[in-house]
């Protein structure tokens, strides 16, 4: 099982609005498993900002969106600010009820 | 409150196995998914394995089957993940985590830093 794919990074300026793109498979992500997206500051661990693949835990900013298409999430940020700029990283559940991570995404905000 | 509490920093040699321990408080064990997870330095995160009570079952990634064992002992609330054949790309935090994915019950470990280094 490969990890999903995100890109490297992605940097917007304040108050602007960045996308991550998570690209899985029909094994995961196109499997209609709950896909998630955490957010991690170095040396902190994860914190979930969205599950079941838009759906935003209670407490996490409203300018957090997720969505799907096929075998594609993604995450939006809008009204970029300061305190976004960390790594975010999507994951999804497999056909065979593993885990699977994305590659990472590092957020700048400029 | 739910807290995880995970045991200290690690240094193997390479072949060596290590198993770090997660104290679950504030909730069973026996009802939450434990999960482990890891980042090598300059890495992203890496899904290890999780036991799963509604199903009795421990999964594992096919990366790490036979290398990586995740117990429980319900009666200390304590879980542990115990890794062999260590090599230096082991060299990471390990966290473990609860009920991934579902709000109001994932939670997490501090991490614990396992170093392998001859």
């Amino acid at each position: 099982q490969s990890a999903l794919t995100q890109p490297a990074s992605v940097s917007g300026s304040l108050g602007q609005s960045i996308t991550i793109s998570c690209t899985g498979t029909s094994s995961d992500i196109g499997s209609r498993n709950p896909v998630s997206w955490h957010q991690k500051y170095p040396g902190k661990a994860p914190k979930l900002m969205i599950y079941e693949g838009w759906k935003r835990p209670s407490g996490v900013s409203t300018r957090f969106s997720g969505s799907k298409s096929g075998n594609t999430a993604s995450l939006t940020i809008s009204g970029l600010q300061a305190e976004d700029e960390a790594d975010y990283y999507c994951s999804s559940y497999t056909i065979t009820s593993t885990l699977v991570f994305g590659t990472g995404t590092k957020v700048t905000v400029l | 409150q739910v807290q995880l509490v995970q045991s200290g920093a690690e240094v193997r040699k390479p072949g060596a196995s290590v198993k770090v321990s997660c104290k679950v408080s504030g909730y069973s064990l026996s009802e939450l998914a434990l999960h482990w997870v890891r980042q090598a330095p300059g890495k992203g995160l890496e899904w290890m394995g999780a036991y799963d009570p509604e199903e009795d079952e421990t999964i594992y990634p096919e990366k790490f089957q036979g290398r990586v064992t995740v117990t429980e002992d319900t009666s200390t609330d304590t879980a542990y993940m115990e890794l062999g054949s260590l090599s230096s790309d082991d060299t990471a935090l390990y966290y473990c985590a609860t009920d991934l994915g579902v709000p109001s019950h994932e939670y997490w470990g501090q991490g614990t830093l396992v170093t392998v280094s001859s």
